[in-house]
C-alpha cells in the first residue's frame, strides 16, 4: 500500500549547519507531496507542497524537490537556527476514491544554540 | 481568520468518564478531519466529513468513539467511555478542497484518561 517512511530522529545540529530530512515513499498513481511542521504546543502547519515530478517547493528557506525515480522528497535547508526545532513530517496524498493524506511518523530536530 | 478553534486544550478525566472535544473549522472549508497523535502511532486519522456529511470513520478505534458534524461550523468528537489508552492529542484539521489541498490544524486537545 501507500506509505511514506522517513528518518528518524531525535536529529540535533548546532545553528547555522545544513539540515537534510530525508523521506521516501510508496505509492500507487500521482501523489502530491508535503513537509508539515509542528512546534512544540501546536498544530501541524504546511511547510511546503510538490504536485508532480521534478518540481521544487520552498518556504521559510527550506526546499525539497519531488524526485520520482528515486521516489523521494528530501528537506533542506542552508543554515538552520533555534527557531527552527520542531517535529517534521513528510506526507502524500492520492486523488482517487479513498483519497487521504499519509504521513511519516516526524522527525524531532533539535537545533542547538 | 481566527484558524481551527479546538477546545478544552487540556482535559483530564476518570476512566470510564464521557468526554467531548469541540471544532470550529475555518469559515467556507468544505473538509473536516480528526486525528489522534501518539508517540506510539504517530497520526492517525479517526474521521473526515465533507460538507458536514461522515465521508469515512474506519479509523474510529471502536464504538467508544463518534463524531458529529451538525452544522458547516461545529463538530464534536466524543469517547464514552473513556479508557487510559485514549489518552493522546486530538486535532482538528480542515481544508478548503479535501487532502489534496492544505490542511488547517488546530492547536489540539491533550486527553489524559486516569
Amino acid at each position: 500500500g501507500d506509505s511514506v517512511t522517513q528518518m528518524e530522529g531525535p536529529v540535533t545540529l548546532s545553528e547555522e549547519a545544513f539540515l537534510t530530512i530525508n523521506c521516501t515513499y510508496t505509492a500507487t498513481g500521482y501523489p502530491s507531496l508535503f513537509w508539515y511542521v509542528q512546534y512544540p504546543g501546536e498544530g501541524l502547519q504546511l511547510l511546503l507542497k510538490a504536485t508532480k515530478a521534478d518540481d521544487k517547493g520552498s518556504n521559510k528557506g527550506f526546499e525539497a524537490t519531488y524526485r520520482k525515480e528515486t521516489t523521494s522528497f528530501h528537506l533542506e535547508k542552508g543554515s538552520v537556527q533555534v527557531s527552527d526545532s520542531a517535529v517534521y513530517f513528510c506526507a502524500l496524498s492520492i486523488m482517487n476514491r479513498d483519497d487521504k493524506i499519509i504521513f511519516g511518523k516526524g522527525t524531532r530536530l533539535h537545533i542547538l544554540p | 481568520d481566527a484558524g481551527v478553534i479546538q477546545s478544552p486544550r487540556h482535559e483530564v478525566t476518570e476512566m470510564g468518564q464521557e468526554v467531548t472535544l469541540r471544532c470550529k473549522p475555518i469559515s467556507g472549508h468544505d473538509y473536516l478531519f480528526w486525528y489522534r497523535q501518539t508517540m506510539m502511532r504517530g497520526l492517525e486519522l479517526l474521521i473526515y466529513f465533507n460538507n458536514n456529511v461522515p465521508i469515512d470513520d474506519s479509523g474510529m478505534p471502536e464504538d467508544r468513539f463518534s463524531a458529529k458534524m451538525p452544522n458547516a461550523s461545529f463538530s464534536t468528537l466524543k469517547i464514552q467511555p473513556s479508557e487510559p489508552r485514549d489518552s493522546a492529542v486530538y486535532f482538528c484539521a480542515s481544508s478548503y478542497r479535501g487532502f489534496n489541498e492544505k490542511l488547517f490544524f488546530g492547536s489540539g486537545t491533550q486527553l489524559s484518561v486516569l
